[in-house]
Order: C-alpha cells, then structure tokens, then sequence
C-alpha cells in the first residue's frame, strides 16, 4: 500500500535554513502537503504542491519535488525559535476520487536552538 | 474562519468502558475523519465519512466504531476501551476532491488506564 517515510528528529540553530525531507510511494499522488502541529494542537495546513510542479516558494517555504525519486522536501529560511513544532508530509490517495483522503509520514519534530 | 471542535482536550477512561469521542465542525464539510496520533507513527485513519449516515474503514478500525447522524456532528466510540487505545485523537474534515485541505481540530488526549 502507500506510504509516506519522514526522518523524526531535525535540530538547526536560530537563523540557520532546516531541510525537512519526505519520501512517498504512490506515483498517482495528485497533492502533496506540508502540515505543522504546534503543541497541543492540531494540525494546520503550511503549504502542497501539484505533482506537475517542480518547486513552489511561499515566503520563507520552499517546497522541492522530484516527482522520478519520489522525494519531497520542506526548506524554512532563517529558521525561528517559533518554527519548533512538528512537521507532516501528506500524499493525496491515488485513486480515491473526492474523498479527500490523505496518507501522512510519521512527522518530523523541528527543534530551534537560540 | 473555518473551525473544527472535539468534546474534550483531555479523558482518563478505565479499561472496558465505553468511551464517546465527539467532533463538530461549522463549514458544511461533506468528509470528516477520524486518526490517532502515536509517537514515531505519525497519523492512522481509523474511520471516515463522506456523507451522513456513511462511513468507511480506514487502516486501523478495530477496536472503534463511529456515527454520522447530522453532516456537522461525527462520532468515535471505544466500545470497551483498552489500555493499547490510550493515545491523541484527531478529527479532521474537508469538502472533498485533492485540493480541499484537511481541518483538524484541537486533539483528544484518552488516556486509558
């Protein structure tokens, strides 16, 4: 079935870029998402991109996909101490038609050292 | 602004009762779902519904069952629940199709002792 591999552990300092990377299975993906979950809380939609697209940049976001490795990455310049949270890849299902379904990583938790 | 709310933030439960978990959500969302959330594991699609009165199994529905009976309003039941059920549920909802963005709600932390 589908699957979504994230490493579970990142720590960068204050100012420094953090590289979130994310590996998925389902070629068919249409979507793929970046979520942020402060503690205690839910999770909060950061930004996804269309599987035709390379790159997609939002301010301090930069999402990277190699569609042939199937890799996905999430790159936050100058790094802030409110940036510590934990970080989900998602995967739209393959298949699923308008069920809305996503299959997420197992989440990476971003510590920003002062 | 958009907004999904469950019942309780935090529940201590002993094992073999019956636990409701509640969830609503104000934007007329035709699917909503329900995980849970363990360290290292990320989150697991118990159930889902793309409609009242329907659902659909996710990965790990054992142990669980729901209730959709109003569009705003899906439930989680524990019907006894057990130590190994102890964890964060999420519910989240959306409108449907690949670019409708899933909204979760605060989280349930069930602590089952």
């Amino acid at each position: 079935g589908e699957d979504v591999e994230q490493s579970l552990f990142l720590s960068v300092r204050e100012g420094d870029s953090s590289v979130i990377n994310c590996t998925y299975t389902d070629s068919s993906s249409t979507y793929l998402y970046w979520y942020k979950q402060e503690p205690g809380a839910g999770l909060q939609l950061l930004t996804y991109i269309f599987s035709n697209m390379d790159m997609k940049q939002d301010q301090r976001l930069t999402v990277l996909l190699n569609k042939k490795d199937k890799h996905l990455s999430l790159r936050i310049a100058d790094t802030q101490t409110g940036d510590s949270a934990i970080y989900f890849c998602a995967e739209s299902e393959g298949g699923s038609g308008n069920t809305g379904k996503l299959i997420f990583g197992q989440g990476t938790t971003l510590q920003v050292k002062p | 602004d958009v907004k999904v709310t469950q019942s309780s933030r935090y529940l201590v439960k002993r094992t073999g009762e019956k636990v409701f978990l509640e969830c609503v959500q104000d934007m007329d969302h035709e699917n909503m779902f329900w995980y849970r959330q363990d360290p290292g594991l990320g989150l697991r699609l118990i159930y889902f519904s793309y409609d009242v009165k329907m659902k659909e199994k996710g990965d790990i529905p054992e142990g669980y069952s729901v209730s959709r009976e109003k569009k705003e309003r899906f439930s989680l039941i524990l019907e006894s629940a057990s130590t190994n059920q102890t964890s964060m549920y999420l519910c989240a909802s959306n409108s449907g199709g690949f670019t409708d963005t899933q909204y979760f709600g605060p989280g349930t932390r069930l602590t089952v002792l």
